[in-house]
C-alpha cells in the first residue's frame, strides 16, 4: 500500500515565525508533489506544486523536494493567523499517473 | 470563476436508498476524481476517470459506482446507501498533464 505520511500536529507557531511542514512518501516512482491548504469546513485548495529536486518559492511559501530521501516539505515564512489551516501533502501514486495519494494532513495554528 | 461544481452541499438519505452525487467541471479537464474525507482517515480515493466512459477503481470502490457519459460530468452512485457511507464527498478534476487538482466544494452526506 503506497503511503504518504505527515505529522498530524497541531503545529503551533507565533505570528511572523517560519512554519515547517514535512511529508514522506513510500513510492519511489512518484513524480509530482503537491501541497494543499484546507480551512475547516472547506475543500482543499492547491498552494504549491513541485516536480524536481530542490526548492520552489512562491511568495511566502517554499516547497522543497528530495527524491532520494522521499521527502517533501513546505516552509511558510512570516506566518499569519490566516495561515491557520490543515496542510495536505499529496503525491502521484496510481497506475494512471495522475491520481493523487494524500497524507492525513498537518494542522497549523498561528497565534497573534 | 470556477470551475468544479457539486450539485448538493448537504444531503440526508435513508439506508438502502440509491444516491447520486453529481460533479460538473467547466475547465475541459480530462481527469476527474471522487474522494471521501473522514476524520482520522484523510482523503481516500473511490474512483477516477481519465476519459469519457473510462473509469478506474481507487482504494475504496466497494459500494460505489461511477458514470462519465460526458467529459464535463462525473457522477458517483451509492448503490444501496449504508450508514458507514456517511462522509464528506469531494470531487476534483485535473488536466491531461496531471497537474494539481481543482476541488469542488464538497457534499456532506448523512445516511440515516
Amino acid at each position: 500500500q503506497k503511503e504518504v505520511e505527515q505529522n498530524s500536529g497541531p503545529l503551533s507557531v507565533p505570528e511572523g515565525a517560519i512554519a515547517s511542514l514535512n511529508c514522506t512518501y513510500s513510492d519511489r516512482g512518484s513524480q509530482s508533489f503537491f501541497w494543499y491548504r484546507q480551512y475547516s469546513g472547506k475543500s482543499p485548495e492547491l498552494i504549491m506544486s513541485i516536480y524536481s529536486n530542490g526548492d520552489k518559492e512562491d511568495g511566502r511559501f517554499t516547497a522543497q523536494l528530495n527524491k532520494a530521501s522521499q521527502y517533501v516539505s513546505l516552509l511558510i515564512r512570516d506566518s499569519q493567523p490566516s495561515d491557520s489551516a490543515t496542510y495536505l501533502c499529496a503525491v502521484t501514486g496510481y497506475q494512471a499517473g495522475t491520481a493523487l495519494i494524500f497524507g492525513k494532513g498537518t494542522t497549523l495554528s498561528v497565534s497573534s | 470563476d470556477v470551475k468544479v461544481t457539486q450539485s448538493s452541499r448537504y444531503l440526508v438519505k435513508r439506508t438502502g436508498e440509491k444516491v447520486f452525487l453529481e460533479c460538473v467541471q467547466d475547465m475541459d479537464h480530462e481527469n476527474m476524481f471522487w474522494y471521501r474525507q473522514d476524520p482520522g482517515l484523510g482523503l481516500r480515493l473511490i474512483y477516477f476517470s481519465y476519459d469519457v466512459k473510462m473509469k478506474e477503481k481507487g482504494d475504496i470502490p466497494e459500494g460505489y459506482s461511477v458514470s462519465r457519459e460526458k467529459k464535463e460530468r462525473f457522477s458517483l452512485i451509492l448503490e444501496s446507501a449504508s450508514t458507514n457511507q456517511t462522509s464528506m464527498y469531494l470531487c476534483a478534476s485535473s488536466d491531461y498533464g496531471g497537474g494539481g487538482y481543482t476541488f469542488g466544494s464538497g457534499t456532506r452526506l448523512t445516511v440515516v
